[in-house]
């Protein structure tokens, strides 16, 4: 039962352009959502996080956008750098279980310069 | 500070073979958390400390797994009589709150069970 699901296995753009990567989930009680991004051989690292109570968070060069009502959300690269090259997993908590990420499946983001 | 640090970085075992692998998460941190990453799949929740205290575990978690935190330092998780199916990356993370403040994740232990 995938409750975060990253449907993208791969997104290929040219360096300059937007990325905009997605994530849907089922799960109602999710209140919290998070990007992490990880490149070969080294852990995940937190990027961007959003709230429940907010539709939109900006930080630099990447924002996310939630959509509750469509269980979606999307994080967005502008303008992306071939540095922005890793695997981008989504990832959701419930304030109930402050303790666990259910995290998609990931999706491999490569930018051509 | 140097972050999370996990330690071997890779491990090959037989099957049937006991295997630990140890965790030293950013030192103030009271919160630490072990995960597994399959290949093609994100990471899943295995076991949560604060402090020395282990206070959740996942069904994932068999009884050959077991997960310590002596003293609220660092971490060991052991593999009693492995298989193949525990082939993975183990991943560390730690937090000062909840991890769904800035949860820092360390390199992780790449385990192949032959």
């Amino acid at each position: 039962d995938q409750q975060v699901k990253q449907n993208s296995p791969s997104l290929s753009v040219q360096e300059g352009r937007i990325s905009i990567l997605n994530c849907d989930y089922t799960n109602s009680m999710f209140d919290y959502f998070l990007w992490y991004k990880k490149y070969p051989a080294e852990g995940p690292t937190f990027l961007i996080s959003i709230s429940s109570i907010k539709d939109k968070n900006e930080d630099g060069r990447f924002t996310v956008f939630l959509n509750k009502s469509a269980k979606h959300l999307s994080l967005h690269i502008v303008p992306s750098q071939p540095g922005d090259s890793a695997v981008y997993f989504c990832a959701a908590n419930s304030g109930g279980s402050n303790y666990k990420l259910t995290f998609g499946k990931g999706t491999l983001l490569t930018v051509n310069p | 500070d140097t972050g999370v640090s996990q330690n071997p970085r890779h491990k090959i075992t037989k099957r049937g073979q006991n295997v630990t692998f140890r965790c030293d998460p950013i030192s103030e941190h009271n919160r630490l958390y072990w995960y597994r990453q399959t290949l093609g799949q994100g990471p899943e929740f295995l076991t949560y400390f604060q402090n020395e205290a282990q206070l959740e575990k996942s069904r994932l978690l068999s009884d050959r797994f077991s997960a310590e935190r002596p003293k609220g330092s660092f971490s060991t998780l052991e593999i009693q009589r492995t298989e193949q199916g525990d082939s993975a990356m183990y991943l560390c993370a730690s937090s000062l709150g909840p991890i769904n403040t800035e949860a820092f994740f360390g390199q992780g232990t790449r385990l192949t069970v032959v």
